[in-house]
């Protein structure tokens, strides 16, 4: 089946610190993978997304690289910032057509200054 | 653009009332979702439609009906709701292929 797990957190760091939450994958096919961020009281935005392996999606600093050999789509950022506090979800689509998305459990990220 | 549009905002229930919460988007897509969001167990999907006049169950369906008479509008229904059922319920659509969701701001019910 499909499913995806990421980091347990919540992840509290530093302004400027460098930020890594890690997500890994269990797909049929070929999967998409995204990151959705969820701003607090808000509904969720796409981040970044990727279609196939070895792909980097990217915006607002973070990135993240599709890993088929490792079944990885782990989130980076050199430098985070207040704003960036939030609560982040790796999700994936199933390949052949499909229109659904399988979450992690989000991760839950402060930054203080 | 207003997006997706979900309503109401907040709404508090007794153990057996029935609702309706409403999900409307103007961007013409095609495919519509909802999902509920509990702490520690991401999102997981209720229902969806790929179109007007189609649905189907997703992972956590029971309790819930759907239906979509329209290509804007996709309501999701309580029938008779149940503690178990309190959560933020989140609607999402998207076009075919196109690979972005757009998410509605939640709806948060509690059951008591």
């Amino acid at each position: 089946g499909n499913s995806v797990t990421q980091m347990e957190g919540p992840v509290t760091l530093s302004e400027e610190a460098f930020l890594t939450i890690n997500c890994t994958y269990t797909a049929t096919g070929y999967p998409s993978l995204f990151w959705y961020v969820q701003y607090p009281g808000e509904g969720l935005q796409l981040l970044l997304k990727a279609t196939k392996a070895d792909d980097k999606g990217s915006n607002k600093g973070f990135e993240a690289t599709y890993r088929k050999e490792t079944t990885s789509f782990h989130l980076e950022k050199g430098s985070v910032q207040v704003s960036d506090s939030a609560v982040y979800f790796c999700a994936l689509r199933p390949g052949g057509g499909s229109e659904k998305l399988v979450f992690g459990k989000g991760t839950k990220l402060t930054v203080n200054p | 653009n207003a997006g997706v549009t979900q309503t109401p905002k907040f709404q508090v229930l007794k153990t057996g009332q029935s609702m309706t919460l409403q999900c409307a988007q103007d961007m013409n897509h095609e495919y519509m979702s909802w999902y509920r969001q509990d702490p520690g167990m991401g999102l997981r999907l209720i229902h969806y439609s790929v179109g007007a006049g189609i649905t189907d169950q997703g992972e956590v369906p029971n309790g819930y009906n759907v239906s979509r008479s329209t290509t804007e509008d996709f309501p999701l229904r309580l029938l008779s709701a149940a503690p178990s059922q309190t959560s933020v319920y989140f609607c999402a659509s998207s076009l075919p292929d196109r690979l972005e969701a757009f998410f509605g701001q939640g709806t948060r019910l509690t059951v008591v």
